[in-house]
This record gives structure tokens, sequence and C-alpha cells, in this order.
């Protein structure tokens, strides 16, 4: 089976950095992907992490190590609308593109 | 382009009615997939399709049955629904293997 740690809350103030961790136990998996959803709306991609090392895109950056089964995302510039939740999913070797969700962190931007 | 849409956005049952949620995308993608989300919980996968015609159980299956007729609309039915089955549904899609999956805005369902 599949399991996925995140911390469940995480505050920071407006401009400030913030990391979000996730650590997995998989007995396989293609890569790291994280996911960003508002209240009452739809998750939205992020970032993948296909590859051991950072991937950078914007503001956000996204890291894995497989040798420590670990992933972060990395907010920079922290923006008030950057408050929502943040889901990683390991992509399942299934052969259909499969996806297993974290439980997902609260963040919450504070002025 | 719409993307993925779903239907309806909100839906009230009665223990033991039916229905059906409507997924629909137009961008041509072979992989649809159908989620839960419950509060404070990650998305669950219920069923999937690799591509038209065919259908897969995920993590949560049971009390859900899909069709994937026509490759653009997947279809998931609650044939006799319970209040445990009260969540909110996504649909999602992707182009292929190693790519973004594209959420729906989601179905809110309330079973008494």
């Amino acid at each position: 089976g599949q399991s996925l740690e995140q911390p469940s809350e995480v505050t920071a103030v407006e401009g400030a950095i913030v990391q979000i961790n996730c650590t997995y136990q998989t007995s396989g998996f293609y890569g790291l992907s994280w996911y960003q959803q508002h209240d009452g709306g739809a998750p939205t991609f992020l970032s993948y992490n296909a590859l051991d090392g950072l991937e950078e895109t914007g503001r956000f950056s996204s890291f894995l190590s497989r040798s420590d089964s670990y992933g972060y995302l990395l907010l920079q510039e922290l923006q008030m609308k950057d408050s929502a939740s943040y889901f990683c999913a390991v992509r399942l070797p299934t052969g259909a593109n499969n996806l297993f969700f974290g439980t997902g962190t609260r963040l919450t931007v504070i002025p | 382009n719409a993307g993925v849409t779903q239907t309806p956005k909100f839906r009230v049952l009665k223990t033991g009615q039916s229905m059906t949620l409507l997924c629909a995308q137009d961008m041509n993608h072979e992989y649809m997939y159908w989620y839960r989300q419950d509060p404070g919980m990650g998305l669950r996968l219920i069923h999937y399709s690799v591509g038209e015609g065919t259908t897969a159980k995920g993590e949560v299956p049971d009390g859900y049955n899909v069709s994937r007729l026509k490759k653009q609309n997947f279809l998931l039915g609650l044939e006799s629904a319970a209040p445990s089955q009260t969540s909110v549904y996504f649909c999602a899609s992707s182009f292929g293997l190693e790519e973004t999956q594209y959420f729906g805005p989601g179905t809110r369902l309330l079973v008494l």
C-alpha cells in the first residue's frame, strides 16, 4: 500500500517563504506531484518531480529525494491568494497515470 | 475549451435513491478518473478509465459503477445511495502517462 504524510496546517506571513513537507511510503512510484486547492474549488496542478532534485516554477519550487522518501513544496514571496490546501500525490506505476493523494496541508497566509 | 465539466454541481438524495454524475472533457484526453473528497482528507480514486469502452476499479469502488461509452464522457453511477456516500466528487482527465491531471469543478452530494 501507500501512505503520504503532510502537516495538517501551516501558517505563514505575507512575503515570507514556507516549506510544506511530504514523507511517503510506497512500494513504487514514478514521481511526486503537488496540487493546490482553494476552498470550494478544484485541485490544480502545481509541480511534478520525476527525478530527485529541485524543480522551479516561478514562486513555487518542489523537491524530491527518493533515498529519503521525502519531498517538499517551497512557496516564496507569499501572497494572500496562496492561502489554500496543498496536496502531495505519488504517481503510481499502474499504467494508468493514477495518483495517490496525501491528506493535504492547509496554508494560511496572514498579513 | 471548457476543459473538464461536471453535472450537476449539487444534489441532495435520500437513502436508497439512485443517480448518475456526468463528467465531460473537450481536450481529447484518453484517461479519465473519478475521485471523492471527504472533509480533512485527500482525494481518493473511485474508478478510472484508460480509454473509450474501458473502466477499472480504484481505491474505493464499492457502491459505485462507471461507464465510458464515449471518449469525452465518463459517468459515475450510484445505484442505491447511502449516507456514507455524502462527499464532494471530482472528475479528472489526462492526456496520457506522466501527464498532468485536470480536474472538474466538483459535484457536492448530500445523502440523507
